[in-house]
């Protein structure tokens, strides 16, 4: 079993639409939490860090961290074409050293 | 601004031909990162510094080498490529442990002829 499982996609949603990323995980040490969005080609780039569990809201997105659940998920309000990214979540704790778990990464397109 | 810069953005190889590619970053981090990232794929550490300390991944191949002569810059050399290690190569940075934030360049994207 991966440490970390996230749907590869494709979504493709219309713009204004709310999205709904999620990744599940198997390890219950994990703490600390992260959504990258990454553009073809491009380095990812950081969107949302967030601590054990609990919700974060920045401008459109919201992180949301269940831990009992093992289950984290990143929300797009109001999504525009902008957004169409390769979303990445990763993941991490104190034991691991410097070693971020990832997911495969979603592919999201928002279509005019 | 403070950034991850990477050199070249794109890189061409042939098969066996050494390669090297370039990290530099302006963040003044003391933890810097190699990833491999293959099409569809997470990023695959391959090694960090921290500071000047080098962690290898266990099952990071031979081929794959790294420098890191001072604070801001990272190279990471590859030996002999093969076809297989046709790969976008990240560079990133942290300030300091692995829970911290991890920045990224843009990576190196390259091919193998």
């Amino acid at each position: 079993q991966k440490e970390v499982e996230q749907d590869p996609g494709p979504l493709s949603v219309p713009e204004g639409a709310i999205v709904s990323l999620n990744c599940t995980y198997s390890n219950s040490a994990f703490q600390y939490f992260m959504w990258y969005r990454q553009y073809s080609r491009k380095g990812p780039e950081l969107l949302m860090y967030t601590y054990s569990s609990g919700n974060k809201e920045d401008g459109r997105f919201t992180a949301q961290v269940d831990k009992s659940s093992k289950y984290i998920s990143l929300f797009i309000r109001d999504s525009q074409p902008s957004d169409s990214a390769t979303y990445l979540c990763a993941m991490s704790a104190r034991y691991t050293g410097n070693q971020f778990y990832f997911g495969t990464g979603t592919s999201l397109t928002v279509i005019p | 601004d403070a950034m991850v810069i990477q050199n070249p953005r794109y890189q061409v190889t042939q098969f066996g031909k050494p390669v090297t590619l370039s990290c530099s970053q302006t963040l003044n981090h003391n933890v810097m990162y190699w990833y491999q990232q293959k099409s569809s794929q997470a990023p695959k550490l391959l090694f960090h510094y921290y500071d000047k300390d080098f962690n290898n991944e266990a099952d990071t191949p031979d081929n794959f080498q790294s420098r890191r002569p001072n604070t801001s810059f990272c190279f990471l050399d590859i030996r002999s490529p093969g076809l297989g290690d046709a790969a976008m190569y990240l560079c990133a940075t942290s300030i300091d442990s692995g829970t911290d934030t991890q920045y990224f360049g843009p990576g190196t994207r390259l091919t193998v002829l």
